[in-house]
């Protein structure tokens, strides 16, 4: 099973701020299948990035992913209020399919 | 619009059973894999099972092996989890998802909580 370590934990940032969160897996991830999810209390997670770097539809271009192998980064580029939230990471490259732990963005 | 609706959630003792339920709609149910993915309160996402378009290919996580299983009706566009001999640490919010590696749709979730 590969395990998915995100970092920081939490990330204390302000609106207009760049945010980086990093993911590194135990093993590397064929085919750069990694994906990123934005998830906000009481709410379903949303898919934002697939196979490392393509955004899902209707993502914004603030949002971009990069990586490969064993160390991914998802990088929000202005902080906009609505941003704040819990972030996953996901690999889908081995079964089982597994999550990070999450980041959480908070002002 | 891609939908999925779960349904069946609900209070069960140890040990008790439950199904899950999950309408899907909006796009060609049969042409997906489809998965099941819990979060448990206050904790991150778990992936516990999968299965193919015509549900001859199944996978499970460790966690449920042997106590769940996940089916499909592609003609009637639904999903379901059979959850037998259910334990405290099943307690979650349940998600299906349209699955294609990646989980592209997810319901809104149904909560099941295992207590006695």
């Amino acid at each position: 099973e590969i395990v998915l370590t995100q970092s920081p934990g939490t990330l204390s940032l302000s609106p207009g701020e760049r945010a980086t969160l990093s993911c590194r897996a135990s093993q590397s991830v064929s085919s750069t299948y990694l994906a990123w999810y934005q998830q906000k209390p009481g709410q379903a997670p949303r898919l934002l990035i697939y196979g490392a770097s393509s955004r899902a539809t209707g993502v914004p271009d603030r949002f971009s992913g990069s990586g490969s192998g064993t160390d991914f980064t998802l990088t929000i580029s202005r902080l906009e209020p609505e941003d704040f939230a819990l972030y996953y990471c996901q690999q889908y490259g081995s079964s089982p399919k597994t999550f990070g732990q999450g980041t959480k963005v908070e002002i | 619009q891609v939908q999925l609706v779960e349904s069946g959630g609900g209070l069960v003792k140890p040990g008790g059973s439950l199904r899950l339920s999950c309408a899907a709609s909006g796009f060609t149910f049969s042409d997906y894999y489809m998965s099941w993915i819990r979060q448990a309160p206050g904790k991150g996402l778990e992936w516990i099972s999968y299965i193919s378009t015509s549900g001859t290919t199944i996978y499970y996580a460790d966690s449920v092996k042997g106590r769940f299983t996940i089916s499909r009706d592609n003609a009637k566009n639904l999903l379901y989890l059979q959850m037998n001999s259910l334990r405290v640490e099943d307690t979650a919010v349940y998600y299906c998802a349209r699955d294609s590696g990646s989980f592209s749709y997810w319901g809104q979730g149904t909560l099941v909580t295992v207590s006695s």
